[in-house]
Parts: C-alpha cells; sequence; structure tokens
C-alpha cells in the first residue's frame, strides 16, 4: 500500500521570495516520487521524479526536491517565486503495481502574491 | 506537436446518456491510463491498459469501460451516465506500467465532463 500526504491545500508567497510545498509519503516498497504541476484549465506536467539515483533532483522552472528517507519526505522547493508559478501542484508515488501504481496527493494551490 | 491528445475538451450531456471521449498519443508509448479529478482537483486512477492487459481499479463502477482499437489510442466510453459523473477526464502515456517502472507518464489536456 502506498499513500501521499501534502501538508499544507494552499500556499501564498510574495513573488521573488522561495517557495516550500511539502510531501510526505508511505509505500511499502522502494518508492519512484515526481512532482507535477497543473495550471489553471491544463493538463498536468512533469516538474520533476526522484527514481533512486541522486536525493536531490533538479526539474524545471528553477524547481528542486530532496528525497529523505528518514523523513519520508520529498519537499517541492524554489528560491524565487515567479508569478507564472501559480498553479496547482501534486505529488505522486509509484510503487507495486496495478491500479495502485501511481497515487497522487490531494495538492497545493500555490498563490503567488505581486 | 501534442504528445497526448483528447477529445472533446468540454462535454456537457444529460443524465441517462451514453458518451465517449477519445484519447490519442503520439509517443510510441505501450500504456495508456485514464484518471478522474474531482471538483476538489483529486486525481484518482481508473484504468491502466498495455497490449498485455487492463487493469481497472475497482472502484470505477462497470458503466464505465475503455476500449483500444490500437496501441496509440484509448477511449473511454460511459453508460448511462449519472450526475456524479461530472469530472474533468484525464488521458496519460507511459512507455512502460507505472508502479512496475519509473517511467513518467504524459498527460493530455483533460476532458470536463458535465451531466446536467
Amino acid at each position: 500500500a502506498q499513500s501521499v500526504t501534502q501538508l499544507d491545500s494552499h500556499v501564498s508567497v510574495s513573488e521573488g521570495t522561495p517557495v516550500l510545498l511539502r510531501c510526505n509519503y508511505s509505500s511499502s516498497y522502494s518508492p519512484s516520487l515526481f512532482w507535477y504541476v497543473q495550471h489553471p484549465n491544463k493538463g498536468l506536467q512533469l516538474l520533476l521524479k526522484y527514481t533512486s539515483a541522486a536525493t536531490l533532483v533538479k526539474g524545471i522552472n528553477g524547481f528542486e526536491a530532496e528525497f529523505k528517507k528518514s523523513e519520508t519526505s520529498f519537499h517541492l522547493t524554489k528560491p524565487s517565486a515567479h508569478m507564472s508559478d501559480a498553479a496547482e501542484y501534486f505529488c505522486v508515488v509509484s510503487s507495486g503495481g496495478g491500479a495502485d501504481g501511481l497515487t497522487f496527493g490531494k495538492g497545493t494551490h500555490l498563490i503567488i502574491q505581486p | 506537436d501534442t504528445a497526448v491528445s483528447q477529445t472533446p475538451k468540454y462535454l456537457v450531456t444529460q443524465m441517462g446518456n451514453d458518451k465517449s471521449i477519445k484519447c490519442e498519443q503520439n509517443l510510441g508509448h505501450d500504456t495508456m491510463y485514464w484518471y478522474k479529478q474531482d471538483s476538489k482537483k483529486f486525481l484518482k486512477i481508473m484504468f491502466s491498459y498495455n497490449n498485455k492487459e487492463l487493469i481497472i481499479n475497482e472502484t470505477v463502477p462497470n458503466r464505465f469501460s475503455p476500449k483500444s482499437p490500437d496501441k496509440a489510442h484509448l477511449n473511454l466510453h460511459i453508460n448511462s451516465l449519472e450526475l456524479g459523473d461530472s469530472a474533468v477526464y484525464f488521458c496519460a502515456s507511459s512507455q512502460r506500467l507505472a508502479g512496475t517502472s519509473t517511467d513518467t507518464q504524459y498527460f493530455g489536456p483533460g476532458t470536463r465532463l458535465t451531466v446536467l
């Protein structure tokens, strides 16, 4: 069994300040972890993924995430927020098989204040 | 070039009707999926399908059925539509089956279904 918990349903930051979106997971197997972004009325786009290589993963648009096994966390960060980052962000875990292959968190809505 | 495409983008229909949503991927992937995103943005997998097997999430009503005419297409048929079926439906594809690999899933733009 696997699950994902995104600790904040909404995060609001000012433009130019750091972004932190928190994600904790549980998995019976060695997981793969992903962050996807969904802009309003758009599909989902992959930001980055962790697949048991380097624990610090760099993604697109300046985002990165660090896999911490001891804390079962995979938090997403960005040093400086941009207005275009306003969107819904999903943390996703993949382990095991079958229809449970991908489990999505409930999403974090990122708001960027001018 | 669109990697994963869905039609229609919006679908408004009456309760009790039967409808289909089409999905096509030009990535050469072997596996395709359907997800449902509810009004609270929660995404849940409905089906995983490749040329070897169809895996159905047990919570999906049997009014929903995927049909794959070929590897590049996975269409979603819905019979006897109900109000609770209103949602955004996303198609996705990956090279190998999620959970057995680390392959990235690529998502379509979504189809917003409204049942009146």
